[in-house]
């Protein structure tokens, strides 16, 4: 156990609609990531919040939005869901790594499957 | 040009026995971290090792360990007495920068490893 939770767990919605997966970082942790997992393209870096404030950007398309709260777990909202948006969605949360930089800690994971 | 290059389909190993999982990665930063994630069927991604760009001693983590060749751009996962519950999809990752408000991670694709009884 990681010790950062995602829910839910699984997710089942329609094309154009919008959901929301929440993510609890582990205690302590400042930081947040958001990663997508599809066949095609592989894991990829959305984006990143440290206390509260957007850090980095990646691959994340405009109908997606994500935030951070003040007690620091975070939210992604994806909306006008398509048929290509199914993936599984990761949260990641980090700690200082000896000599500088961050590991990452995963969560469990969202599997999104839009019909 | 790809950061991250894991061109291993698949790997086969017999249980008890080493296994080398190759990772290449590219860039051009003096600092940067690579990290080995292991994802079983279930799932979730595993944090197994990291070796700073700037450490001078290969990352040793129980059973893992990563041959770092800093000249060859090189970072592969050594697995030593392998399990059958070592059976996953192994992920080489890379963090260009000192991390903090740059930490993003880039991913390779993955190799699958197979191990046999």
């Amino acid at each position: 156990d990681s010790g950062v939770t995602q829910t839910p767990k699984h997710l089942i919605t329609a094309t154009g609609q919008r959901v929301t997966l929440r993510c609890s970082p582990r205690s302590g942790d400042l930081s947040v990531y958001w990663y997508q997992q599809s066949l095609d393209q592989g894991l990829q870096f959305l984006i990143q919040y440290y206390n509260g404030e957007e850090r980095a950007k990646g691959n994340i398309l405009e109908r997606f939005s994500a935030q951070q709260f003040p007690d620091l777990h975070s939210e992604l909202n994806l909306s006008s869901l398509e048929l290509g948006d199914s993936a599984l969605y990761f949260c990641a949360s980090s700690v200082p790594q000896r000599g500088g930089g961050d590991t990452q800690y995963f969560g469990p994971g969202t599997r999104l499957t839009v019909l | 040009a790809q950061k991250i290059t894991q061109t291993q389909p698949g790997m086969f190993v017999q249980e008890k026995e080493a296994v080398t999982l190759d990772c290449t990665y590219d860039t051009s930063d003096q600092s940067y971290g690579l990290f080995w994630y292991k994802q079983p069927s279930s799932g979730e991604m595993i944090f197994l090792i990291y070796q700073g760009s700037y450490d001078e001693q290969n990352a040793t983590e129980g059973r893992y360990s990563l041959n770092f060749q800093k000249a060859r751009k090189s970072a592969n996962l050594v697995i030593s007495a392998s399990q059958l519950g070592d059976s996953a999809m192994y992920f080489c990752a890379m963090r260009e920068g000192r991390g903090g408000a740059n930490s993003k991670l880039t991913f390779g694709k993955g190799i699958t490893l197979s191990v046999r009884p």
